[in-house]
């Protein structure tokens, strides 16, 4: 089982709005760990989409955004478009592991 | 241009051995640390292996411990993944990544494991 919980699916129509949750622990998330997300199109190799909580890399438009409280972080992506579906991913470093913990995926479909 | 390109995947009968290769290209390779992370058909990323900038420090995951080794020739900016004892459950597509302060900022097209008899 994934360290770090996400939803298995999301799903939602062109324009929209949609948020993508990833639970973690005290020994992930909770200790201060970034969050970060991915963002993989089936037969491909993930992209680095948010990293640490809420910084995008260069080319990555602003309607992904990325946010962390506690022991959660979110995705949000706004203004759905057709090429955001995907498979998205969080990850963050577990010190009890002394590793990278992914989430499960979650699969995001536009309507 | 920063790539990354890994070699060496295949089939292999279980119990059998493969070494994966990963040649890094377009950055300084010894400034980073550097990672390996798998997804069997059909599932989630699952990170394997991670090691240092000089390779003095090598971290792994539960299940492979004691059967694969990671390590790095930095006079030819590569990445080596050595996996002994290779079970069904090992079969993945297996990625090599750049470390960057706990995330992985650029990834290879990955490589890919197939154990079966």
């Amino acid at each position: 089982q994934p360290v770090l919980t996400q939803p298995p699916s999301v799903s939602g129509a062109p324009g929209q709005r949609v948020t993508i949750s990833c639970t973690g622990s005290n020994s992930n998330i909770g200790a201060g760990y970034g969050v970060h997300w991915y963002q993989q199109v089936p037969g491909t190799a993930p992209k680095l989409l948010i990293y640490v909580n809420v910084n995008r890399p260069s080319g990555v438009p602003d309607r992904f955004s990325g946010t962390k409280s506690g022991t959660s972080a979110s995705l949000a992506i706004t203004g759905l478009q057709a090429e955001d579906e995907a498979n998205y991913y969080c990850q963050s470093y577990d010190n009890s592991l002394s590793g990278s913990v992914f989430g499960g995926g979650t699969k995001l479909t536009v309507l | 241009e920063v790539q990354l390109v890994e070699s060496g995947g295949g089939l292999v009968q279980p119990g059998g051995s493969l070494t994966l290769s990963c040649a890094a290209s377009g950055f300084t390779f010894n400034f980073y640390w550097m990672t390996w992370v798998r997804q069997a058909p059909g599932k989630g990323l699952e990170w394997v292996a991670t090691m240092n900038k000089d390779g003095s420090d090598k971290y792994y995951v539960d299940f492979v411990k004691g059967r694969f080794t990671i390590s790095r020739d930095n006079a030819k900016n590569s990445l080596y993944l050595q996996m002994n004892s290779l079970r069904a459950e090992d079969t993945a597509v297996y990625y090599c990544a750049k470390y960057n302060n706990y995330y992985m900022d650029v990834w290879g097209k990955g490589t890919t494991v197939a154990v079966s008899s």
